[in-house]
């Protein structure tokens, strides 16, 4: 165990609708980041957020959007979805900001139909 | 955009034998991560090494960061049918004030009894 949660585990929906995804980090940890992992792309990282601020982004759709809440729990939000958005999404978080271990949570499983 | 090599992609042996997972970029990293995931699961830290050249020996997994930082190399001593599963190398960026993690496509290993 990790000590980062995600919620749902699984989450099966429909095009074009919305969806949140929840994350809490380890106790103490002020760094959360987003991957997105999918059997033709890998894990590619979303985001990152920082003690409440966005600190980095990576390949992220413009219909996705996180944030990250003075609990320090984060969500992440996949708007007008499509059927490639079908992926497994990651919550990694770690202590600081850069270069150290990140620790990911189980999971959240999409299937977009 | 940093990209890391991970080779091969897809690995079965007997169970006994031994094995070496390469990871490699053009890239230089500050440091770099073994990950080993289970179908459905998030990624589980194994390793992190952050100096050029660095070993660390885990019970029967030894890892080695390249010299100059821009490989690293996962060897099994004696694999057993447990350590089947997905291994992940990524490299955290060099000279950045943020934690995004670039991970290899990774290695499906199968232990056969």
């Amino acid at each position: 165990d990790s000590g980062v949660t995600q919620t749902p585990k699984h989450l099966i929906t429909a095009t074009g609708q919305r969806v949140t995804l929840r994350c809490s980090p380890r106790s103490g940890d002020l760094s959360v980041y987003w991957y997105q992992q999918s059997l033709d792309q890998g894990l590619q990282f979303l985001i990152q957020y920082y003690n409440g601020e966005e600190r980095a982004k990576g390949n992220i759709l413009e219909r996705f959007s996180a944030q990250q809440f003075p609990d320090l729990h984060s969500e992440l939000n996949l708007s007008s979805l499509e059927l490639g958005d079908s992926a497994l999404y990651f919550c990694a978080s770690s202590a600081q900001t850069s270069g150290e271990t990140q620790y990911f949570g189980p999971g959240t499983r999409l299937l977009v139909l | 955009t940093q990209l890391l090599e991970q080779s091969p992609q897809f690995l079965s042996i007997q169970e006994g034998e031994n094995l070496t997972v390469y990871c490699n970029s053009s890239s230089v990293f500050s440091s770099l991560q073994w990950y080993r995931q289970e179908p459905g699961e998030g990624p589980v830290l194994l390793v992190t090494v952050v100096t050029g050249g660095e070993v660390k020996k885990l019970k029967r997994l030894t890892f080695q960061f390249g010299d100059a930082r821009k490989d690293s190399s996962l060897h099994i001593t004696a694999a057993q049918p447990g350590d089947t599963g997905l291994y992940l190398c990524a490299g955290a960026a060099m000279g950045t004030s943020y934690g995004k993690l670039t991970f290899g496509q990774g290695t499906i290993l199968t232990v056969h009894p």
